[in-house]
């Protein structure tokens, strides 16, 4: 069965500071793996997805996440964080990209 | 375009009472998911329509809930009779096809009191 482990759920940094949410999933297939953003009072927003291709994966907002098959791994890192950073950012796995399984969520407050 | 849109935005029910949720998905896509976040846990899946059919729904909790898609276009989200543990943000999704982004409603916070 897959699942998505995000340690951490709160994360604070330093406007410019360097943004680093975890994500590890668990998969018996090769994965589709995404990261959602939350803003207040919106709705989910997709922030990028890895869908086997560069497991580099440059996203939205100067995001971007690299895919690691050895580690279980799909971090989200942005260089040098924004006050508009500040949302609830959810890791989620899919087997074809259809339904999703989603982590906890980490929220990211960002201090000036 | 207009995205997905959810209504109501916010429901507040006593324990026993029946509410219904309804998302509109952005025109033309064929999919429709229902998702729901319990207060503090992850996002879980509910269910998945492909237009009017339900092509998956192992997330529902029970068979207090009810959705429906008439006609493939809007749908609606029954709880009936709702109980405490049902609250939480429902949050709607489509997208075109399967292969394609999802995108997401504001959701619908219910609290059943």
């Amino acid at each position: 069965a897959q699942s998505v482990t995000q340690l951490g759920s709160h994360v604070s940094v330093s406007e410019g500071a360097l943004v680093l949410l975890r994500c590890n999933y668990s998969s018996s297939v090769p994965p589709y793996l995404f990261w959602y953003v939350q803003y207040p009072n919106q709705g989910l927003q997709l922030l990028l997805k890895y869908t086997s291709a560069a497991t580099l994966v440059k996203g939205i907002n100067g995001f971007e996440a690299e895919f690691k098959k050895s580690e279980t791994s799909f971090h989200l890192t942005k260089p040098s964080a924004h006050m508009s950073d500040a949302a609830e950012y959810f890791c989620a796995v899919s087997e074809d990209t259809d339904k999703l399984i989603f982590g906890t969520g980490t929220r990211l407050q960002v201090f000036p | 375009e207009a995205g997905v849109t959810q209504f109501p935005s916010h429901s507040v029910i006593e324990k026993g009472q029946t509410v219904t949720l309804r998302c509109d998905p952005i025109s033309g896509h064929d999919n429709l998911y229902w998702y729901r976040r319990v207060m503090g846990k992850e996002i879980k899946f509910l269910l998945h329509f492909v237009k009017e059919s339900k092509q998956d729904e192992s997330g529902m909790p029970n068979n207090r809930f009810l959705a429906e898609r008439t006609g493939g276009t809007y749908s609606t989200l029954k709880v009936q009779p709702a109980e405490l543990e049902d609250s939480g943000v429902y949050f709607c999704a489509s997208s075109r096809t399967v292969n394609t982004e999802a995108f997401f409603g504001q959701g619908t916070r219910l609290t059943v009191v």
